[in-house]
């Protein structure tokens, strides 16, 4: 089965801009995560959908940080306006279960590295 | 809140050596365990996941055991050889129920080096 696909791998912007990353999860999969990993750190969950629907997003910045999935498919992770604490590795996951059952392992892609100047 | 801890931090091994990576937890409502590995630029590969009623899963050379009373979780790695080389996490998914979403809490990981 094709894998969790993220794109773009690298991005460098300068503090106070925007940038924006998108993710595929694999097909069938009703859960996704978008996960920050700042250098050697564990990841950090920033959102989680079930299908199209926010089910936690406790942890994700509201001030700057935006995230969509449309048709309970292809997500969008958003920051506006970017700071230098930003620089970190964004990285989207998805897996099988739904909230009643989350016994599937989660799959992830490569990330994304966003370094803010 | 969970808190996740993994030790050592670092570890370097000659080849062939049997060894073991840690993980603890402080609260141990979860639901399950997992292990994965992390090679430099790329995502998180799932290894090992142990249901919290289990005590132990073994895939080849990997073997992770769960003892949840004491909130703690071991990943023995069997014969190890440079391919090993990479940073293991665990992650403990919390029970799922009420306004709870089994949230998954990652420690920071052991970055394991296995030399020739």
């Amino acid at each position: 089965e094709a894998g969790v696909a993220q794109s773009p791998r690298y991005k460098i912007i300068e503090k106070r801009q925007s940038v924006a990353f998108w993710c595929n999860p694999i097909s069938g999969h009703a859960t996704l995560y978008w996960y920050q990993q700042i250098l050697g750190q564990g990841p950090k969950l920033l959102i989680q959908f079930q299908n199209n629907g926010v089910v936690d997003d406790s942890q994700l910045p509201k001030d700057r940080f935006s995230a969509e999935r449309l048709k309970g498919v292809d997500s969008t992770l958003k920051i506006q306006p970017a700071k230098l604490e930003d620089s970190a590795v964004y990285l989207c996951a998805s897996s099988w279960g739904v909230s009643s059952s989350y016994n599937s392992p989660l799959h992830f892609g490569n990330g994304t590295r966003l370094t803010v100047t | 809140k969970q808190e996740v801890t993994q030790i050592p931090a670092a570890l370097s091994v000659p080849e062939g050596e049997n060894l073991v990576l840690n993980c603890s937890f402080t609260d141990s409502a979860i639901y399950n365990l997992q292990w994965f590995r992390q090679d430099p630029g790329k995502g998180l590969t799932s290894l090992l996941l142990i249901q919290s009623s289990q005590r132990e899963q073994t895939s080849g050379r990997l073997n992770a055991s769960l003892d949840k009373s004491s909130g703690r979780s071991t990943l023995y790695i069997a014969a190890s050889q440079p391919g090993d080389s990479a940073t293991y996490l665990c992650a403990v998914r919390r029970n799922a129920g009420g306004t709870s979403y089994g949230k998954l809490t990652f420690g920071q990981g052991t970055i394991l080096t296995v030399h020739p």
